[in-house]
């Protein structure tokens, strides 16, 4: 099946800071990435969507400005936690896709924990 | 939008023992299954899906799914478990070719026993 990486797998950093979170297809070309929260035991809920050139849609409740998503390329998309606290810390996991109706092949997940 | 429904958020089974996880859906519009697993700490697995032709679907690790479309459901199965079927599992619903959302459960915590 397709491959998608994240980077990094785990992150600890201090309440203020901003972190970076990538997501890349290996061995295709996603036109539509996603971006999942996960909080222990529970389901994956989706924050955004994420399409190449273009700006990403949030989901309502999610703040745009809180979770900046870039997807430069058709491999890649970003996502920074900017001013990180406390409360942001979960799992966050990517998916990819190659379009409309296709299979979303998720990442491995990153662990962010904010001290 | 849909809503995926999954009964029973914690299935304990004796190791070899059958085992069903139920799965159902809102919508009556054209849709695409899914079900993955999830270790500890690791993303989603791709177990199987569903997008069109025979109902019954079969997947790695000998899981297999049957849809039923007047039912709403997609229930998945396996015969005999192993201890390293231990995980979590999500289903999960797309809308057809029309749509890139995927609709998640709440998913089932399987726990075979020894």
């Amino acid at each position: 099946g397709a491959v998608v990486s994240q980077h990094p797998s785990r992150v600890i950093c201090k309440s203020g800071t901003s972190v970076k979170i990538e997501c890349r297809s290996l061995d295709f070309q996603a036109t539509t990435m996603f971006w999942y929260r996960q909080f222990p035991k529970q389901s994956l809920m989706l924050m955004a969507t994420s399409n190449e050139g273009s700006k990403a849609t949030y989901e309502q409740g999610v703040e745009k400005d809180k979770f900046l998503i870039n997807h430069a390329s058709l491999t890649l998309s970003t996502l920074t936690v900017t001013s990180a606290h406390p409360e942001d810390s979960s799992f966050y996991i990517c998916s990819a896709n190659r379009g409309a109706g296709e299979t979303q092949y998720f990442g491995p997940g990153t662990r962010l924990l904010v001290l | 939008a849909q809503s995926v429904t999954q009964l029973d958020s914690q299935v304990p089974v004796f190791e070899e023992a059958p085992v069903e996880l139920r799965c159902n859906y809102s919508s009556s519009v054209s849709v695409y299954l899914f079900w993955y697993v999830q270790y500890p700490n690791q993303g989603l697995q791709l177990l199987l899906k569903y997008l069109s032709g025979s109902t019954l679907v079969k997947g790695i690790n000998g899981f297999e799914a049957e849809f039923n479309k007047s039912q709403t459901s997609f229930h998945l199965r396996k015969p005999s478990v192993h201890i390293s079927d231990t995980a979590e599992y999500f289903c999960a619903v797309s809308e057809g070719n029309t749509g890139n959302q995927f609709y998640f459960g709440t998913g089932t915590s399987l726990t075979v026993i020894p």
